[in-house]
């Protein structure tokens, strides 16, 4: 089915350790999103990538780098895990809708559910 | 920057009752309100969404009313079942150039009881 998957779908890490958050897109959607979701919290941008070769801050980036591979792919890495980034993490895609802009749907992945000991 | 504020945060009502979450925004240039429903283990989906130029937007037993003298927007679901046990999320831009943020609600916890 056409969509947005992430992986992986869980990961535990000691402090320190680095790792990287997968995220793929199928619809052709120019943009990407990487949102983490705390309890009480909402969801909460991290970075973001309004087209390819271009990637932004969002609300919540510090302790996280991002790269856009290309249209489809765009992926989250933890360079040095703290607990206090033990979250979920939910990667979503947009395009367009129509001729109205600044509307955007976006599509979100399954998450995935990051632990740091 | 745009600043969402969802209420409330939690909600239970009996089966084939109304329920009522809103949401108040502070940019007045916003002009976009998507309504998101989490189910447990899974991403947020949208369910509806009303652009600035219309103030009540209706699907089935889903609408969306929007205030933009007040800046508040309010989702009701009518004749409530259990399969809307969810959470809500309400959102709003966040003004940027060339890009199309959005800025969530804290979420609702719907609870409908059998």
């Amino acid at each position: 089915n056409a969509g947005v998957t992430q992986t992986p779908k869980f990961q535990v890490l000691k402090t320190g350790q680095s790792m990287t958050l997968q995220c793929a897109q199928d619809m052709n959607h120019n943009s990407m999103y990487w949102y983490r979701q705390d309890p009480g919290m909402g969801l909460r941008l991290i970075y973001y990538s309004a087209s390819e070769g271009t990637t932004d801050k969002g609300e919540v980036p510090n302790g996280y780098n991002v790269s856009r591979l290309n249209k489809r792919e765009f992926s989250l890495r933890l360079e040095s895990a703290a607990p206090s980034q033990t979250s979920v993490y939910f990667c979503a895609s947009s395009g367009p809708q129509g001729a109205l802009a600044g509307a955007n749907v976006l599509t979100f992945g399954a998450g995935s559910r990051l632990t740091v000991l | 920057g745009e600043n969402v504020e969802q209420h409330p945060s939690t909600l239970s009502v009996q089966e084939g009752d109304s329920a009522v979450i809103k949401c108040t925004y502070s940019d007045s240039a916003s002009n976009y309100f998507p309504w998101y429903k989490q189910e447990l283990g899974k991403g947020p989906q949208l369910i509806i969404d009303i652009r600035s130029n219309v103030g009540e937007k209706k699907d089935q037993r889903i609408a969306v009313t929007l205030n933009k003298t007040a800046k508040h927007f309010s989702l009701h679901i009518t004749e409530t079942q259990p399969e809307d046990s969810a959470v809500y999320f309400c959102a709003a831009p966040h003004s940027g150039a060339g890009s199309y943020q959005l800025t969530f609600g804290k979420g609702t916890k719907l609870s409908v009881i059998p």
